[in-house]
């Protein structure tokens, strides 16, 4: 089974509905992050979650909302797709010592949801 | 503001052929650099981690640089084949860890030709 998981993997929805993209991690991390990645465009950050009373916005966050349900749970909400939130989205885990000090290892990505906005 | 850059965007080369990627940062207070791989329809794997005290990371055939002064990576590819074929995003982590997201660069994808 895959650490970080999402779903739906693909999503064809119409203009103005509400889509939640879900993530759940069998990792154990503290860590919870949703990216965004645009055609010929890197990864771009739209919310992070360093526990699950610690929310906070990335540099896309217009049109987004999130939820951490448990320490194993981020989803994302599209509240009223448009067009332009078509994309492939991205959900990530890391992990941080008992300082608080983030580990040197690398994040873990899910499979991505293709999300497609008519 | 941190800004990651990739070159070429794309690159294509004949089986067997050792070949080097290129990752430009411009703030060198970095956590770590990371060399991920992005096969399509598929999600991100990491194949190296340079830590910021680090110059150099190697597993198997990659090999990773880092050089924080002159705000440069590279993944050098030893003996291209087929299946290396993939878009590789070069990730830099700030070492301000307010943010703690990678920021990534717009990967560059490559062609093996057998």
């Amino acid at each position: 089974d895959a650490d970080v998981t999402q779903t739906p993997r693909n999503r064809i929805t119409k203009t103005g509905k509400r889509i939640m993209l879900e993530c759940s991690q069998t990792k154990g991390h503290d860590r919870m992050y949703w990216y965004r990645q645009d055609p010929g465009l890197g990864l771009q950050l739209i919310y992070y979650s360093f526990d699950v009373k610690d929310i906070n916005k990335g540099e896309i966050s217009d049109g987004y909302s999130v939820s951490r349900q448990a320490q194993a749970k981020f989803s994302l909400s599209l509240e009223s797709a448009i067009p332009n939130q078509t994309a492939l989205y991205f959900c990530a885990t890391s992990d941080h010592d008992l300082t608080g000090r983030l580990r040197n290892q690398p994040q873990h990505f899910g499979d991505g949801t293709r999300l497609s906005i008519l | 503001k941190q800004e990651v850059t990739q070159i070429p965007a794309a690159l294509s080369v004949p089986e067997g052929e050792n070949l080097v990627l290129n990752c430009s940062f411009t703030d060198s207070a970095i956590y770590n650099l990371q060399w991920f791989r992005q096969d399509p329809g598929k999600g991100l794997t990491s194949l190296l981690l340079i830590q910021s005290s680090q110059r150099e990371q190697t597993s198997g055939r990659l090999n990773a640089s880092l050089d924080k002064s002159s705000g440069r990576s590279t993944l050098y590819i030893a003996a291209s084949q087929p299946g290396d074929s993939a878009t590789y995003l070069c990730a830099v982590l700030p070492q301000n860890q307010a943010g703690t997201a990678l920021i990534f660069g717009k990967g560059t994808t490559l062609s093996v030709s057998s």
